[in-house]
């Protein structure tokens, strides 16, 4: 079955420790997203990528990184320039920019 | 800027009740408006869709429909069962702006109680 994995699905690493988080799908789709998510705050997009080597800055993109070298693949690595780290990731893919998003099962990052 | 606004939680009724989740939404264009609903540890899911004014979205007998005069896509269930506990979210896209994203309102934590 086609669809979006996230590893892994819990993530515990010491502060001041960069950490990458994996994406993967075989959905063929062209856009792929980063989003955290907080009690209360629903979702923030971090980073966007709507094609192969290319990606944008979201919203809140700073102490984030993230590469684009394959189409099924979209890692963000959580360095340690981000302030406040400990929080629920989730990756999604689309056809296209803007048609209904797919998700994967999310990353829950605990940074201590 | 595009936005969207739903109500906030948590609901809380009992099984067999009659659900709505408020959600209105600001946008420049002709957006694309979505419920998805997160279950407890897990991804968002498409729950429905609506493309256009007057469309209505339904899926697991929930409905919504597309209403343009009063910019809002509340989510309705006629009788709410215990495996409808999620949160459910409140999203647009606005086809019209190439390089928008899709905006996603904050939540909205559903409690059935037996």
């Amino acid at each position: 079955d086609g669809g979006i994995t996230q590893s892994p699905k819990y993530l515990f690493r010491k502060e001041g420790q960069n950490v990458t988080l994996s994406c993967e799908q075989n959905l063929n789709h062209d856009a792929m997203y980063w989003y955290r998510q907080d009690p209360g705050q629903g979702l923030r997009l971090i980073y966007y990528s709507q094609i192969v080597n290319d990606f944008q800055k979201g919203d809140i993109a700073e102490g984030y990184s993230v590469s684009r070298e394959k189409k099924e693949s979209f890692p963000l690595t959580v360095t340690s320039a981000q302030k406040n780290p400990t929080a629920f990731y989730l990756c999604a893919s689309s056809s296209t920019v803007s048609l209904p998003l797919h998700f994967g099962n999310g990353t829950r990052l605990t940074v201590t | 800027g595009n936005s969207v606004t739903q109500m906030e939680g948590p609901v809380t009724l009992s099984e067999e009740a009659f659900l709505t989740i408020n959600c209105t939404y600001t946008a420049t264009g002709y957006p694309s408006l979505f419920w998805y609903v997160q279950y407890p540890g897990e991804g968002l899911q498409l729950l429905l869709k609506a493309t256009k004014a007057d469309d209505k979205g339904s899926n697991k007998g929930f409905e919504a429909t597309y209403r343009k005069e009063t910019t809002s896509f509340h989510l309705e269930k006629g009788s709410v069962q215990v495996s409808d506990s999620a949160v459910y979210f409140c999203a647009l896209s606005d086809r019209e702006n190439r390089d928008d994203k899709i905006i996603f309102g904050k939540g909205t934590r559903l409690h059935i109680l037996p």
